[in-house]
């Protein structure tokens, strides 16, 4: 059971908008810990998406976009294209663990 | 931007120990902090530890705390993980990885798979 909880798995058509939640507690995102976002391709290593809640490293498509809301955070990306599919993680941290926790992981897929 | 460059597969039996080795070229090895995280087939990310050659901080899960050591070489520019007592609960592939000053991993290395098994 992960600290940090996603849908194990969402989909959507080409071009259409998918969304993935990440739900914390008190003793993380609700702590104001930041929180950021991975794509893994399958036999691949993560891949960092999103930093510091909202933030695009150079060289991720706009497309990609997250945010943050009280013990919560989201990912969003809009028109889907088929390179899309993949596992997604959030990522923060958790002063009651006193470490760094991932969501269990969600696998978009690209119908 | 760092790449990271890991050591190859293991097999390993039961009750041994293991140790994973990172090489950081690019950036600024001494003052980055290096983490570990594990994913198990088919499961997703754990944390692992981290350390911060720089400073000498070193920090594990508390899942780990006892079998695990994380330890640098600044002068080689390499992170190693050392994971005793293995059980076929630690087959995984094992990633190093750099966190930068928004603590986001924005380099990963390739991965390493452990593989426990009599």
């Amino acid at each position: 059971q992960s600290v940090l909880t996603q849908p194990p798995s969402v989909s959507g058509a080409p071009g259409q908008t998918v969304i993935i939640s990440c739900t914390g507690s008190s003793s993380n995102i609700g702590a104001h810990y930041d929180v950021h976002w991975y794509q893994q391709l399958p036999g691949r290593a993560p891949k960092l998406l999103i930093f510091t809640n909202n933030k695009r490293p150079s060289g991720v498509p706009d497309r990609f976009s997250g945010s943050k809301s009280g013990a919560s955070a989201s990912l969003a990306i809009t028109g889907l294209q088929a390179e899309d599919e993949a596992d997604y993680y959030c990522h923060s941290y958790d002063t009651a663990l006193s470490g760094v926790v991932f969501g269990g992981g969600t696998k978009l897929t690209v119908l | 931007q760092m790449q990271l460059v890991q050591s190859g597969a293991e097999v390993k039996m039961p009750g041994s120990s293991v140790r994973v080795s990172c090489k950081a070229s690019g950036g600024t090895f001494g003052s980055s902090a290096i983490d570990w995280v594990r994913q198990a087939p088919g499961q997703g990310l754990e944390w692992v530890g981290l350390i911060i050659p720089v400073f000498g901080t070193i920090d594990y899960a508390q899942k780990f705390q006892g079998r695990v050591t994380i330890t640098a070489d600044k002068s080689t520019g390499t992170s190693y993980l050392d994971l005793t007592s293995l059980t076929s609960d630690d087959s995984a592939v094992y990633f190093c990885a750099r966190a930068d000053y928004t603590n986001s991993f924005d380099s990963w290395g390739q991965g390493t798979l452990i593989t426990v098994s009599s």
